[in-house]
């Protein structure tokens, strides 16, 4: 089954900081990986990863894949308070009767002080 | 607004009742999935349709769970007889096939208590 783990948990920084977020996960015929934003309703797209080694990047945000460890990390500089909500980390594999069926790990709650 | 739409946003129920969420994907968007979310956890994968066929539907919860798209645009999700571990976000989303990688974009949720 696919699993996908997301850590830390939850994280308490402050304005301007830089932070680090981690996702692994296992599964089996490995399409894509993905992550999202969640603030109290629907989680919105942040990036998809399906090469090992190539950075996307969007303003403060960053993030990249390695296949060989099956992780990936996103990484947000200069925190601001608006970057306060759930990261969610999802895989997505080639299964032909479930289209893009996403698994998803447990988040990271962010809470970024002023 | 072109994004996901779902109704309602909130629903109370007594338990054994039986509710049905609407889901409206992006027009242009021939899959559709549902998610269930609960505290403090990810979505969970439901089920998915693509135009009107349902192509998976082992992971609904329970045959009280159901969900149909008739015409391939809009979707329902019904539950029926509904328990108080029901309760707990009903996500829907939608993507393109060519989306190989699995990009899809969620509906704001519907809110389910059962009490």
């Amino acid at each position: 089954e696919d699993k996908v783990v997301q850590s830390p948990l939850s994280l308490v920084v402050h304005e301007g900081d830089t932070v680090t977020l981690n996702c692994s996960y296992e599964v089996t015929n490995f399409r894509s990986l993905l992550w999202y934003k969640q603030e109290k309703k629907a989680p919105t797209f942040l990036f998809m990863l399906t090469s090992s080694g190539i950075e996307k990047k969007s303003g403060r945000l960053s993030s990249i894949l390695d296949k060989k460890e099956l992780f990936s990390i996103l990484n947000i500089t200069a925190t601001q308070t608006g970057d306060s909500a759930i990261y969610l980390c999802a895989v997505s594999a080639f299964e032909s009767n479930a289209g893009n069926m996403l698994t998803f790990g447990g988040g990271t709650r962010l809470m970024v002080k002023p | 607004d072109t994004g996901v739409s779902q109704d309602p946003r909130h629903k109370i129920t007594k338990r054994g009742q039986n509710v049905t969420f609407r889901c409206d994907p992006i027009s242009e968007h021939n899959r559709l999935y549902w998610y269930r979310q609960t505290l403090g956890q990810g979505p969970e994968f439901l089920t998915y349709f693509q135009n009107e066929a349902q192509l998976e539907k082992s992971r609904l919860l329970s045959d009280r769970f159901s969900a149909e798209r008739p015409k391939g645009s809009f979707s329902t999700l019904e539950i029926q007889r509904t328990e108080q571990g029901d309760s707990a976000m009903y996500l829907c989303a939608s993507s393109l096939r060519s989306n190989v990688g699995g990009e899809a974009f969620f509906g704001q949720g519907t809110r389910l208590t059962v009490v």
